[in-house]
């Protein structure tokens, strides 16, 4: 998988909108854009991915740039179980290993 | 159960010892994944199964640990003569397998073993 470039860490206060941005500036044309993150003291867990496109679910919104050579992870009212950290990946075939890089840790203030 | 399963979800063990840790994963997916992480590390990834293939060890620290997946399921880690250093939390993923990156992994809540 291709590198990713994220900062170490951030900061939101609560209620507010966060975008957490990750560099990938040799992203090939088959990967995918992939975010998860990992609360406190439990397993990953995927959030959002997409290609191309600006994506939105339930959980947050991923802006791509038109080059695809850097998104951002948006999420729309920081809460304070949103504390976690967060992880950029990119995934060019389905079923192989992810890689983990050492993501942006998220701090959320009351 | 909808998510991956793995069991226990602790263990203490003494140093010498031998474990065995399970993960169930996600019915009807073929992809499944073993991950450490040690305090306030990053994920680091010890092997990968898919499908009747060959597993990818690469990411094995050591000969002391070793792993299986029964039947295209069930996946059990062992790890031998278990030292000090192998305190971490061991972390189980699967997904669907396709030709294209759009596909998500689903990780279990992980097996946080104590060597003492």
């Amino acid at each position: 998988d291709a590198k990713t470039t994220q900062p170490n860490s951030m900061e939101s206060n609560e209620e507010e909108p966060v975008h957490l941005p990750c560099n990938h500036s040799t992203i090939s044309g088959t990967d995918y854009i992939h975010w998860y993150r990992q609360l406190p003291s439990q397993g990953p867990e995927y959030v959002i991915h997409g290609l191309t496109s600006n994506v939105n679910n339930r959980m947050a919104s991923l802006a791509i740039a038109e080059d695809r050579k850097s998104s951002t992870l948006i999420l729309h009212r920081a809460t304070l179980r949103d504390a976690a950290v967060y992880y950029c990946i990119l995934r060019d075939v389905g079923g192989t290993p992810l890689v983990f890089g050492k993501g942006t840790r998220l701090s959320v203030i009351a | 159960g909808a998510g991956v399963s793995q069991s226990p979800s602790n263990k203490v063990t003494e140093k010498g010892k031998d474990v065995e840790l399970r993960c169930d994963p996600i019915s009807g997916h073929t992809a499944l994944y073993w991950y450490r992480q040690s305090l306030g590390q990053g994920l680091e990834f010890l092997i990968y199964f898919q499908g009747n293939s060959a597993p990818d060890k690469s990411g094995l620290p050591s000969d002391r640990f070793s792993a299986e997946r029964t039947g295209g399921s069930v996946s059990t880690l062992t790890i031998q003569r278990t030292q000090q250093e192998d305190s971490a939390v061991y972390l189980c993923a699967s997904s669907l397998a396709t030709g294209s990156g759009s596909v998500a992994a689903f990780f279990g809540q992980g097996t946080r073993l104590t060597v003492v």
